[in-house]
Parts: structure tokens; sequence; C-alpha cells
């Protein structure tokens, strides 16, 4: 168990550009969840994939953000055209299917800074 | 999902006993309480999660109460590297798997 790896762990960009992060889950999680975190509050929900099957997503991916896992392994969480407001944690977690229980496995998450 | 309130901030010294608790008033009969705690930079970790009875790991105990409208984690001999923001979540179970995290309790552990 390598634990859940973010890459990479800080991302600077200017206003416009495009960013993506990767995140490769713990390796027999069938489960995989983006939360996104801003200074001084709890991890916000961003979208949730079961295998390859991106399942829910928030309100809060405009349609600037996509998120994808090939192949139910990886997964890529990709901004399009960032904002001075994308500047947060982006954190990934995998977790297995334990019939109704959740526990969740985070990264150290990836650190945005847009200026 | 019930909402959950937990205070925004507590001390506690090196050695003792952390107390920290979370109402949830509104909890449904199938809706579990999870705690997980973020140490600084770090992403969340799971620490403990129970129904209606209380549970004991390696890292903690959750306290439920009876009527389940509040519960209680215990750190039975906290140290500086407890220091961390706690979550409590509750979760009805068999649903869309995402937790929804509140602002949590921020612990300082002191010398």
């Amino acid at each position: 168990d390598t634990g859940v790896s973010q890459n990479p762990r800080h991302k600077i960009t200017k206003r416009g550009q495009n960013v993506t992060f990767r995140c490769d889950p713990i390796s027999e999680h069938n489960r995989l969840y983006w939360y996104r975190q801003t200074l001084g509050q709890g991890p916000e929900f961003l979208t949730y994939f079961q295998n390859e099957a991106q399942l829910e997503k928030s309100r809060l991916l405009s349609d600037r953000f996509s998120a994808e896992r090939p192949k139910g392994s990886f997964s890529t969480l990709e901004i399009q055209r960032t904002e001075q407001g994308d500047s947060a944690m982006y954190l990934c977690a995998s977790s297995p299917q334990q019939g109704q229980i959740e526990k969740l496995f985070f990264g150290s998450g990836t650190q945005l800074s847009v200026l | 999902d019930a909402k959950t309130t937990q205070p925004p901030s507590m001390d506690c010294a090196e050695g003792r006993a952390a107390n920290l608790p979370c109402n949830h008033s509104t909890i449904s009969g199938n809706e579990y309480v999870y705690w997980y705690r973020q140490i600084h930079s770090q992403g969340p970790q799971y620490i403990i999660h129970g129904l209606k009875n209380n549970e004991t790991n390696e890292m903690a105990s959750l306290i439920i109460t009876e009527d389940r409208k509040s519960s209680t984690l215990i750190l039975p001999h906290a140290t500086l590297r407890d220091t961390a923001v706690y979550y409590c979540i509750v979760r009805v179970t068999g649903t869309a798997s995402k937790l929804t995290f509140g602002t949590g309790t921020r612990l300082q552990v002191t010398l």
C-alpha cells in the first residue's frame, strides 16, 4: 500500500492557462474522488468515479472543469481558462468497495495558485 | 445527509484526553457517524465510524448518545502530533458515495 499519489504538489499558473492534475489511487480501490479545499474551509466534493464511470458531479464543477479516469486506474482533473478563484488545494481520495462503509484515503493534494 | 455542528476550536494539554463533541440532531436511523482529521498540509485521514454502538480502535474511541443526536470523539492521551482539524460527518448508507465535510474543530495540543 503506497497510498494515494498526487502530482504535481504545487502548480503556479497565469490566469487563462489550462492546468492538469494527476491522481494515482491505491491500486485495488475502485472508487476515486476529487475534492477542492480553500483556506479555512473543509474539503468540498467535486466529482466521484466508480471504476471508469463518473457517477456524480458537483455543481461546483463548472464547464471549465473536466475529470477522467480511463481504464479505471489513475485520474486526471483539468481546469481550462483558469481564474483566480480556482486557487485552492485539489485533493484526490480513493476507497475500496466495502459495502456501505466509506473509508476514504486521501492524497496530499495539489496546491494551485492562479496569478 | 444530516448537518453536524462542532465547536470551531479546542485546546488540550499533552497527555490528557481530548474530547471532541459533535451535534447531529437531525440524524436518521440509517446514517453513520464518521470522523476524519486533517493535519496541516496533508489530506484528511480516516479515524473511526459508528452507527449506534460505541466504537474503539487504535486511534480513538467514538461515543454515540442513545438518541444518536450527538457523539464524542475521544483521543485518550493526546500528543502534539494530534494537533489537527477534526471533522464529524454523518452520511446515509447505501447512497451515492460522497462525504460532505463541514469546517470541523481545530484541536491544538499544547505542552
